[in-house]
């Protein structure tokens, strides 16, 4: 079972919006809505900020916000800030042996 | 609140077996439903997923660790344990332990992470 496929880095001035795509396949992210989604800022423990596809955990800006269609899934941030610099990852459950797999990693850069 | 706290060896040699240890707080590994997971992070790279156990004992692994990995708890330590067998400089990382429900597929309280050096 491969990872998800994130484009390595995406960016966007302050008040822009970015979105950072998640591809995956018919077993992971286009069979399930179970996609979640990981912020990490250097040398710190991932935060979740999606869960089930568009779900934001309390505490969770609502200026993140996610969807799915087909096999791909996405992360849009709103209203871009200098504290959204980070890495972001995607991850989904999936009905092969994998059971649960990871995307590859999206380094988000604020200008 | 719930809290996890990943620790043992900073650094193990070829072929070696790490032992790492999650004790946690705030939850118990003996309600229906609660789960610890592993991942790890190479330095500079994507988070992979490892391992996990429920409170009933079921246990998960990825397949292309499967060999190497086991898992087990200590509900009453509060306490989760990751071996990995057979150490290679490969298996260098970060690893982390984290919380979550079995029916939510999300891992909603990760630790802070222990970096692991494999070298001679």
């Amino acid at each position: 079972q491969s990872a998800l496929t994130q484009p390595a880095s995406v960016s966007g001035s302050p008040g822009q919006s970015i979105t950072i795509s998640c591809t995956g396949t018919s077993s992971d992210v286009g069979a399930h809505n179970y996609v979640s989604w990981y912020k990490q800022q250097p040398g710190r423990a991932p935060r979740l900020m999606i869960y089930d596809v568009s779900n934001r955990p309390s505490g969770v800006s609502n200026r993140f916000s996610g969807s799915k269609s087909g096999n791909t899934a996405s992360l849009t941030i709103s209203g871009l800030q200098p504290e959204d610099e980070a890495d972001y990852y995607c991850s989904s459950y999936t009905s092969s042996t994998t059971f649960y797999v990871f995307g590859t990693g999206t380094k988000v850069t604020v200008l | 609140q719930i809290t996890l706290k990943e620790s043992g060896p900073t650094l193990v040699k070829p072929t070696q077996t790490l032992t790492l240890t999650c004790t946690f707080s705030g939850f118990s590994l003996s309600t229906t439903g609660v789960g610890v997971g592993w991942m790890r992070q190479p330095p500079g790279k994507a988070l992979e997923w490892l391992a996990l156990i429920y409170w009933d004992d079921d246990k998960r692994y990825s397949p292309s660790l499967q060999s190497r990995l086991t898992i087990t708890k200590d509900a009453s330590k509060n306490q989760v344990v990751l071996t990995m067998t057979n150490m290679d400089p490969v298996d260098t990382a970060t690893y982390y332990c984290a919380h979550r429900i079995k029916w939510l597929v999300y891992f909603d309280y990760w630790g802070q992470g222990t970096l692991v050096t494999v070298s001679s």
